[in-house]
Parts: C-alpha cells; structure tokens; sequence
C-alpha cells in the first residue's frame, strides 16, 4: 500500500530564503506527483504536476523534481514571502486508471517578514 | 483549469440528522469523484471511489451506510452523511477526474455537528 511522507511537518523561516520541502513514497510505480497548498480553513490549489516520465517543473519560484526510483520528489521555493506562508501537500496517483491521490501529512511553512 | 465546485460551503446541523454535500464538475465530464475527508491540522484521507453509474468502492473502515454516495451523472456526485454526530464533524473534499490524469478539487465543506 503506498504510503507518503513529508519532512519537515512545519518550517518557519524569514522572508527572501530558498527552501526545500521533501517528499517520499513507498511504491515507485507511480503515474504523477502533484503539490498542493492549502490555506487555513480553505480547499486545495495544485501548484505542479509532475508526469512519472519527467524529472521536473518549473512555475514561477517554484521548482518540483521527482526521483521515480528512489521515491523522491522535492518541492524548492525560491525567494520566500510572507504570502507563501501555507500547508504544502504532495500527493501521488499510482499506475492504475481512476485511482485516487493518497497524500502526505503535509509542511506548515510560515515566512516571517 | 476545470472547475468543481462544492455546496454547501459550510453547515452546521444538529446530531441525528442527515447531510447532503454535493459536488459538481462545471466544465467537463467526471468518470470518476473521489471523496476525501480531513480532520484538523491531518492531511486527506481518501473515503471513496465513485464511477458514474455504478456503486462507489469504499476505503476500508468507512461506513457505506452511514456515507451515501451517489455518482448520478458525469457531472454530480453527491455525499450523505446520514445519522450525523460530533465526531462526524470535520472538511470534506471531493474530486473529479475525467481520466487517468489530473485531478481537480472542489474547495471543500465544513461539516459541524452539534
């Protein structure tokens, strides 16, 4: 059974660092990855979705790259702000056609100003 | 992006009593909606599975009679939590996938049971 894991669970730096935020899952016989951010209280906005046929992408200061065989994916925020200040959930859909995304517990980042 | 769209948004109803949150795919046709459930500060957990037309496939230790699931059409699946209690409370996602790709969440339902 896949199982997701993000680290660190919360994170507070000051505003204008670069970050990394770690994904890992268990089965590597994945279709995507996705980042999710989630606000207080509010619904999920996908920020990226990586195809488990490429290695990255790229959306304004946000880098995702994925290691399909070591089970890997980092999310790089460049140049932090106060407004990125959210949950950040990865999540994966295995190879299986109408699957679900089983996510990880999620990083709380707060960027201090 | 498509567009899915919950309602309610938030309600409040009182123990005993049965919900019904609907979610909706605007812009395209959803073979399948998930429905997720999220406890405070917890990431999503996934309840069920619905394909048009068909019953929904529950995760295990979800209640299938207590969470009523109807997938009526390529557009609407719709959650009833029936017999509601406290501990029912909690945000409900659905999403909606019309293959194997992208999926696409509605912006949740507060649930609180009082």
């Amino acid at each position: 059974k896949q199982e997701v894991t993000q680290i660190p669970a919360a994170l507070s730096v000051p505003e204008g660092e670069n970050l990394v935020l770690n994904c890992s899952f268990t089965d590597s016989a994945i279709y995507n990855l996705q980042w999710f951010r989630q606000d207080p209280g509010k619904g999920l906005t996908s920020l990226l979705l990586i195809q488990s046929s490429q290695r990255e992408q790229t959306s304004g200061r946000l880098n995702a790259s994925l290691d399909k065989s070591s089970g890997r994916s980092t999310l790089y925020i460049a140049a932090s702000q106060p407004g990125d200040s959210a949950t950040y959930l990865c999540a994966v859909k295995s190879n299986q056609a109408g699957t679900a995304l089983i996510f990880g517990k999620g990083t709380t980042l707060s960027v201090s100003s | 992006g498509a567009v899915v769209s919950q309602h309610p948004s938030r309600v409040i109803c009182k123990s005993g009593t049965s919900v019904k949150i609907e979610c909706r795919s605007l812009d395209f046709q959803a073979t399948t909606m998930f429905w997720y459930r999220q406890f405070p500060k917890k990431s999503l957990m996934l309840m069920a599975t619905s394909n048009e037309g068909s019953k929904a496939t529950y995760e295990q230790g979800v209640e299938k009679d207590k969470f009523l699931i109807n997938h009526a059409s390529l557009t609407l699946s719709t959650l009833t939590v029936t017999s509601a209690h406290p501990e029912d409370s909690s945000f409900y996602i659905c999403s909606a996938s019309g293959g194997v790709g992208e999926q696409y969440f509605g912006p949740g339902t507060r649930l609180t049971v009082t």
